[in-house]
């Protein structure tokens, strides 16, 4: 079965700090995509990033970077010095592109809540 | 601009009414998707649908049921509402054969039963 786990509740960091998120999937399927979104405080989810199995090559865009490890089945999230509008709750989230996953749902984490103080 | 619209963004219900969220979207995506988002839980599936009239449990459907009469619409039913479903419910649509691209989120119905 496919589960995420975002072992991280809440993160505080002072401005201008790094901090990673973690992220640690499970799935029976061989091709599958990872993704990572955004949700402040206005509620919407945004779209940060989509991975697929077979590309394990890190990611970096700005201050934000993802590392993909298929060895340890998991996709950390970086935030190179935060930033106060950084303050959100960010989800992970797994779909796998076989016959089992009719629709191509997502299954998410749980959530990890920053919070990036001035 | 491709759309992913929810009737409500601010329901209150109260005990034992039926409920109606509804979801529309413009995309002509074929897959819908009901998710309920709880503080330390995340969000969670409660039913989707692939294709007009089809319809798919997801991890939490007891309690819910869905409806898919047109491709862009898409409602959760309460047929019961209690005070367990006071949540953020989420609709999205993607299309099929995207590659994992293509997903769209509404901005969320935060229903409140009392």
């Amino acid at each position: 079965a496919q589960k995420v786990t975002q072992a991280q509740t809440e993160i505080s960091v002072v401005e201008k700090e790094d901090v990673t998120l973690d992220c640690v999937y499970e799935t029976r399927d061989t091709t599958y995509y990872l993704f990572w979104y955004k949700q402040p405080p206005s509620g919407e989810l945004v779209f940060l990033i989509r991975r697929n199995s077979f590309d394990e090559q890190n990611e970096i865009s700005g201050r934000y970077s993802w590392n993909f490890q298929k060895s340890t089945s998991s996709f950390n999230f970086t935030i190179t010095a935060s930033q106060v509008v950084d303050s959100a709750v960010y989800f992970c989230a797994l779909s796998e592109a076989g016959i089992y996953n009719q629709g191509g749902k997502l299954i998410f984490g749980q959530g990890t809540e920053l919070s990036v103080k001035p | 601009d491709v759309k992913v619209t929810q009737s409500s963004r601010y329901l209150v219900k109260r005990t034992g009414e039926k409920v109606f969220l509804e979801c529309v979207q413009d995309m002509d995506h074929e897959n819908m998707f009901w998710y309920r988002q709880d503080p330390g839980l995340g969000l969670r599936l409660i039913y989707f649908s692939y294709d007009v009239k089809m319809k798919e449990k997801g991890d939490i459907p007891e309690g819910y049921s869905v409806s898919r009469e047109k491709k862009e619409r898409f409602s959760l039913i309460l047929e019961s509402a209690s005070t367990n479903q006071t949540s953020m419910y989420l609709c999205a649509s993607r299309p099929t054969g995207t590659g994992g691209y293509g997903y769209t989120f509404g901005s969320g119905t935060r229903l409140t039963v009392v």
